[in-house]
């Protein structure tokens, strides 16, 4: 069974600060990396799909980071607004099997 | 464009009811898959489907039935509903299978089971 870590499991700080979530994951036979963006009461939705190691990808304020020979990947945000509270996700695949979801960050940015 | 539509958004069942928990996606996206997220956990995979006409078990498959009869639908069934189904239940596409394309995820449908 694959284990897909988040840590924290939950973040607090004001507007304007920056942060940065980390996504553990088993380091053999990497194929994918996902992370979602899930606001409470909608569904949630993909900010990136990385697949070679030392991919960085980015979004507005947010950007990710991806190491698949230690098994890791990073997601920052920079000067964090409110409307960024939300649960963030990643899941892991290995090649022709499904995504396994890590248990997600909940983070909640005061203004 | 709507993508991806459940139905229900809230459901309340008696214990040994059965319902169907309904998923469409307008994208002609062949994989569709079924999940439940619990407290603390991530969203565990129940039944997927790579095409019309083929299904697989997931990850918890156990208490649920699947059949993709077309492209566009994907109907989770709970033949014998237990308080243990309590969850939210999410259904997802995406345009291939092999988990390098984004999943596109529909509303939910937040079960109770009494």
């Amino acid at each position: 069974i694959l284990n897909v870590e988040q840590s924290p499991q939950s973040l607090h700080v004001q507007e304007g600060d920056s942060t940065n979530f980390t996504c553990s994951f088993p380091s053999s036979n990497f194929y994918a990396l996902h992370w979602y963006r899930w606001e409470t009461a909608k569904s949630p939705e993909a900010l990136f799909v990385m697949t070679l190691n030392g991919d960085e990808k980015k979004k507005g304020r947010i950007s990710a980071t991806l190491n698949t020979k230690e098994g890791y990947s990073y997601l920052y945000i920079k000067g964090s607004q409110p409307e960024d509270s939300a649960t963030y996700l990643c899941a892991f695949a290995r090649y022709g099997n499904k995504l396994v979801f890590g248990a997600g960050t909940i983070l909640r940015v005061k203004s | 464009n709507a993508g991806v539509t459940q139905t229900p958004k809230f459901q309340v069942l008696k214990t040994g009811q059965s319902m169907t928990l309904q998923c469409a996606q307008d994208m002609n996206h062949e994989y569709m898959s079924w999940y439940r997220q619990d407290p603390g956990m991530g969203l565990r995979l129940i039944h997927y489907s790579v095409g019309a006409g083929i299904t697989d078990q997931g990850e918890v498959p156990n208490g649920y039935n699947v059949s993709r009869s077309t492209t566009e639908d994907f109907p989770l069934r709970l033949l014998s509903a237990a308080p243990s189904q309590t969850s939210v239940y999410f259904c997802a596409s995406s345009y291939r299978g092999t988990s390098n394309t984004e999943a596109f995820f529909g509303q939910g449908t937040r079960l109770t089971v009494v």
